[in-house]
């Protein structure tokens, strides 16, 4: 069956330091993958998104992921975390047909960052 | 941008209780979805809608209903709540059926059953 993994449930780094988030994904086809972030008390919002070409994705507020089909992942970093980073980051696989187009998201993994 | 709107962003009910929960989208979107989320299980799909009047069972339906009236405006409905929907809510919204279209979240409506 198709699933999302995000091995890490909770992640504290250093404001500064550098930042990966890994995502692996269950999926045979090409899968459309996406990571979003939520900040507490609001809804999700897109960060990045990969469908094909270039399999390394630029997104906003200096987020990028990289797309590693031998892997299965799809890795989201930066390269330097604000405080503001602080979150919930979810990463989403898309064009699962079933009976309806679905989207299956990961658990989430929680961002603290130290002043 | 889009703009999805949820009616509350916190809401307290009693069990046996008929729940309303409101979103609007202001895009003209075709699709609309209600997820709840819990933790440590990510965000679940209840109902979703492709059109208006169109409805369509997600992955834990059991409990709720929906209704979609007008383009933009979806509705979530518990026509019995009880304490195990206690959650929190969440409205999105995408363009159109196409699976490379991302969804658009509201901000979320925490709701508590007592």
């Amino acid at each position: 069956a198709q699933s999302v993994t995000q091995p890490d449930i909770h992640i504290t780094v250093s404001e500064g330091a550098s930042l990966e988030l890994r995502c692996n994904y269950s999926y045979g086809a090409t899968p459309y993958l996406f990571w979003y972030v939520q900040s507490p008390g609001q809804g999700l919002q897109l960060l990045l998104k990969y469908f094909s070409g270039d399999t390394l994705v630029q997104g906003i507020k200096g987020f990028e992921a990289e797309f590693k089909r031998s892997q299965s992942s799809f890795n989201l970093r930066k390269p330097s975390v604000h405080w503001s980073d602080a979150a919930e980051y979810f990463c989403a696989v898309g064009g699962v047909r079933t009976s309806y187009d679905k989207v299956i998201f990961g658990p989430g993994t929680s961002l603290s960052v130290i002043p | 941008d889009v703009k999805v709107t949820q009616s509350s962003r916190y809401l307290v009910k009693r069990t046996g209780e008929k729940v309303f929960l409101e979103c609007v989208q202001d895009m003209d979107h075709e699709n609309m979805f209600w997820y709840r989320q819990d933790p440590g299980l990510g965000l679940r799909l209840i109902y979703f809608s492709y059109d208006v009047k169109m409805k369509e069972k997600g992955d834990i339906p059991e409990g709720y209903s929906v209704s979609r009236e007008k383009k933009e405006r979806f509705s979530l409905i518990l026509e019995s709540a009880s304490t195990n929907q206690t959650s929190m809510y969440l409205c999105a919204s995408q363009v159109e059926r196409a699976l490379n279209q991302p969804q658009h979240f509201g901000d979320g409506t925490r709701l508590s059953i007592l």
